[in-house]
């Protein structure tokens, strides 16, 4: 069956202009993470939902970085007012449930000039 | 907090020789182990895992075992080949069953490795 998909596959966008990021987890996941992976920070855990609620946002690096699932499915990664330090390839997974395999998307590259 | 540590490489072999890539971790409870792989142009897989210790995860000649005593989970494959050339990832996850747990995985920096014909 068809993977985690993610869009746009490449963004450039210029410093303080918001970007959405998009991701489509494996149907029936109920589980979707975000990660971060950048050449300076490896990858770096950023939030997770079940169904459609976040429990914990802590792992955002900033409140520039906002996230939202609704109908229990795709999820966006919104950073507001990006900067040079936001770029990365931004990665989403997904699992069955919580407590499951993570299963990851391709990414998204994201370049702040 | 918990934390991976694994060489960093890159780390470059010959065909048909045998890998170790070392990983150890520090957690606060009872992690599930992973490691993940990824190749040029393409996104992570899951490579291999163990939920406990002493379990040997094993997939496409790879094999780790989680040693709980020595708090690791090295990587090894007996004899290497070129489409083994990627980046291979170790990480942790405080679930206590199949992995993946509720607050993500924490990944080391990833090892590159390149097999050379």
């Amino acid at each position: 069956g068809a993977g985690v998909s993610q869009s746009p596959s490449n963004k450039v966008t210029e410093k303080g202009k918001d970007v959405e990021l998009r991701c489509d987890p494996i149907s029936g996941h109920t589980a979707l993470y975000w990660y971060r992976q950048s050449l300076g920070q490896g990858l770096e855990f950023l939030i997770y939902f079940q169904g459609n609620s976040a429990p914990d946002k802590s792992g955002l690096p900033s409140d520039r970085f906002s996230a939202e699932r609704t109908g229990g499915s795709v999820s966006t990664l919104t950073i507001q007012r990006t900067q040079q330090e936001d770029s990365a390839v931004y990665l989403c997974a997904s699992s069955y449930a919580l407590l499951e395999t993570q299963y990851f998307g391709p990414g998204t590259r994201l370049l702040v000039l | 907090g918990n934390s991976v540590t694994q060489m960093e490489g890159p780390v470059t072999l010959s065909e048909e020789a045998f890998l170790t890539i070392n990983c150890t971790y520090t957690a606060t409870g009872y992690p599930s182990l992973f490691w993940y792989v990824q190749y040029p142009g393409e996104g992570l897989q899951l490579l291999l895992k163990a939920t406990k210790a002493d379990d040997k995860g094993s997939n496409k000649g790879f094999e780790a075992t989680y040693r709980k005593e020595t708090t690791s989970f090295h990587l090894e494959k007996g004899s290497v080949q070129v489409s083994d050339s990627a980046v291979y990832f170790c990480a942790l996850s405080e679930s206590m069953y199949s992995g993946g747990g509720a607050d993500g995985l924490t990944f080391g920096k990833g090892t590159h490795l390149i097999i050379q014909p």
